[in-house]
C-alpha cells in the first residue's frame, strides 16, 4: 500500500508567477485535503476535494485553486504568487470527507516546499 | 474563528525526563488529534480522542481530552531521543471537514 506522494519536493518561483503542485492519494482513499504550513506555524486548511469537487474551503483567496481527478489524485494551483505564499504545502488523503464524529483519519504526504522570491 | 493554543512552544529536556504538552481552546471540538512531525516530513497521526474526559495511552505517551472538549494534553514518560519532533494538536468542530491545527510544540530530547 503506497502512501501519499507529492511533487515537486522543492521549488523556487518569483512574485507574480504561477505554480502547480501535485498529489497522489493513498490507495483506497477518495478525499484529498490541502494545507499550507508556514515556517514555525501549524498547517492551515486550504480546501478539500471529494468526488472531483471542492467541498470545503479555508480562509484563502480565489487565486488558490485545485482539481481532483477520477483516480483521486489532486493538484493545487496558486496564481499571482506573493512572498507570503512561501511555505510547505501538505496534501493529505482520507477514506472519506469526514465531518462525522471521530472520523476522517488523514494521511499526509511529505509536502512541497515553495519559496517565492 | 476557532483557535488552538499550544504550550510550551519549545521544550528541551534530558533523556529520561517526563514532560507534558498542552493544547487549549475556547471552542468545543467534536474530536481532537495529536500528530508528530519530523523535519522534511508530513505530520503523522498519533491518536484521536473523541469523548470528553477520554484518556488514551500509546506506550509512553498518554493523551487526555478535557471534560468540556476544549483542551487536551500529551504526557510523555521517560522521554527518549526518538521522541524529538514537532507535536501538533488539531481539532475538528462538529460537522466540519476542516482540521484546525495549533502552532505546535517543538520537543528536543538530549541524550
Amino acid at each position: 500500500e503506497t502512501g501519499v506522494t507529492q511533487s515537486p519536493t522543492h521549488l523556487i518561483k518569483t512574485r507574480g508567477q504561477q505554480v502547480t503542485l501535485r498529489c497522489s492519494s493513498q490507495s483506497g482513499h477518495n478525499t484529498v485535503s490541502w494545507y499550507q504550513q508556514a515556517l514555525g506555524q501549524g498547517p492551515q486548511f486550504i480546501f478539500q476535494y471529494y468526488r472531483e469537487e471542492e467541498n470545503g474551503r479555508g480562509n484563502f483567496p480565489p487565486r488558490f485553486s485545485g482539481l481532483q481527478f477520477p483516480n483521486y489524485s489532486s493538484e493545487l494551483n496558486v496564481n499571482a504568487l506573493e512572498l507570503d505564499d512561501s511555505a510547505l504545502y501538505l496534501c493529505a488523503s482520507s477514506l472519506d470527507p469526514g465531518g462525522r464524529l471521530g472520523a476522517n483519519v488523514l494521511t499526509f504526504g511529505a509536502g512541497s516546499r515553495l519559496t517565492v522570491l | 474563528t476557532q483557535l488552538l493554543e499550544q504550550s510550551p512552544q519549545f521544550l528541551s529536556i534530558q533523556e529520561g525526563e517526563n514532560l507534558t504538552v498542552y493544547c487549549n481552546s475556547s471552542s468545543v471540538f467534536s474530536s481532537l488529534q495529536w500528530y508528530r512531525q519530523e523535519p522534511g516530513e508530513g505530520p503523522v497521526l498519533l491518536v484521536t480522542v473523541v469523548t470528553g474526559g477520554e484518556v488514551k495511552k500509546l506506550k509512553r505517551l498518554t493523551f487526555q481530552f478535557g471534560d468540556a472538549r476544549k483542551d487536551s494534553s500529551l504526557h510523555i514518560t521517560a522521554a527518549q531521543p526518538g521522541d524529538t519532533g514537532l507535536y501538533l494538536c488539531a481539532g475538528r468542530a462538529g460537522g466540519s471537514y476542516q482540521l484546525t491545527f495549533g502552532k505546535g510544540t517543538k520537543l528536543s530530547v538530549i541524550p
